[in-house]
């Protein structure tokens, strides 16, 4: 099946600092990504969409200021989050659609584990 | 997209079958259900989807109840490493929709 990546997998910063989170489709071209955000015993909640070439969608609540997402090729999608703070830590995960898939199935990154002190 | 409920938590015993359940009354005729899996700090995982016919693949059995309001999914024999949480979702094919991801149903494999 088709693999999407994340780097880096685990990230501990100070507060005040900002954090690039990367997501790459590695057998596909990826038109669209997702980007998600789970805090522990909770489900996934998208963040935005990140369409290649245009600016993402984000979703409501999600600052977008905050959390810029960059998709700057048809194979990488970038999310950085801006003066990180406690509240932020939290595993953020993306997942891929290959538009060659009949089915759009979504494939996900296996996650980034973000921990701000 | 159509709700979907399923129950917080199942148990079960290594090596037995597992009938996970999940109810989506208000599906649409052009819903898929898709089932996903996320093992402890990772990402989702692909587990198998269908339409209107019960499915089998390596991993699991989807079996798809005649009015499409509800499905269950089904490990034949569930091992330490099946221990995850599951999530049923519906989805339209070719909507361009992210997935919307419920609570899911808990699983824990007992030795």
């Amino acid at each position: 099946g088709a693999v999407v990546s994340q780097h880096p997998s685990r990230v501990i910063c100070k507060s005040g600092t900002s954090v690039k989170i990367e997501c790459r489709s590695l057998d596909f071209q990826a038109t669209t990504m997702f980007w998600y955000r789970q805090f522990p015993k909770q489900s996934l909640m998208l963040m935005a969409t990140s369409n290649e070439g245009s600016k993402a969608t984000y979703e409501q609540g999600v600052e977008k200021d905050k959390f810029l997402i960059n998709h700057a090729s048809l194979t990488l999608s970038t999310l950085t989050v801006t003066s990180a703070h406690p509240e932020d830590s939290s595993f953020y995960i993306c997942s891929a659609r290959n538009p060659r898939d009949s089915y759009n199935e979504q494939f996900f990154g296996p996650g980034t584990r973000l921990t701000v002190l | 997209d159509a709700k979907t409920t399923q129950p917080n938590s199942m148990e079960s015993n290594e090596e037995e079958p597992v009938h996970l359940p999940c109810n989506h009354s208000t599906i649409s005729g052009t819903d898929y259900i898709h089932w996903y899996r996320q093992l402890p700090s990772q990402g989702p995982e692909y587990v198998i989807h269908g339409l209107t016919s019960n499915v089998n693949n390596r991993m699991a059995s989807l079996a798809i109840a005649e009015d499409r309001k509800s499905s269950t999914l089904i490990l034949h024999r569930a091992t330490l490493r099946d221990a995850a949480v599951y999530y049923c979702i519906l989805r339209e094919v070719g909507y361009g929709q992210n997935f919307v991801f419920g609570p899911g149903t808990r699983l824990s494999v007992l030795p």
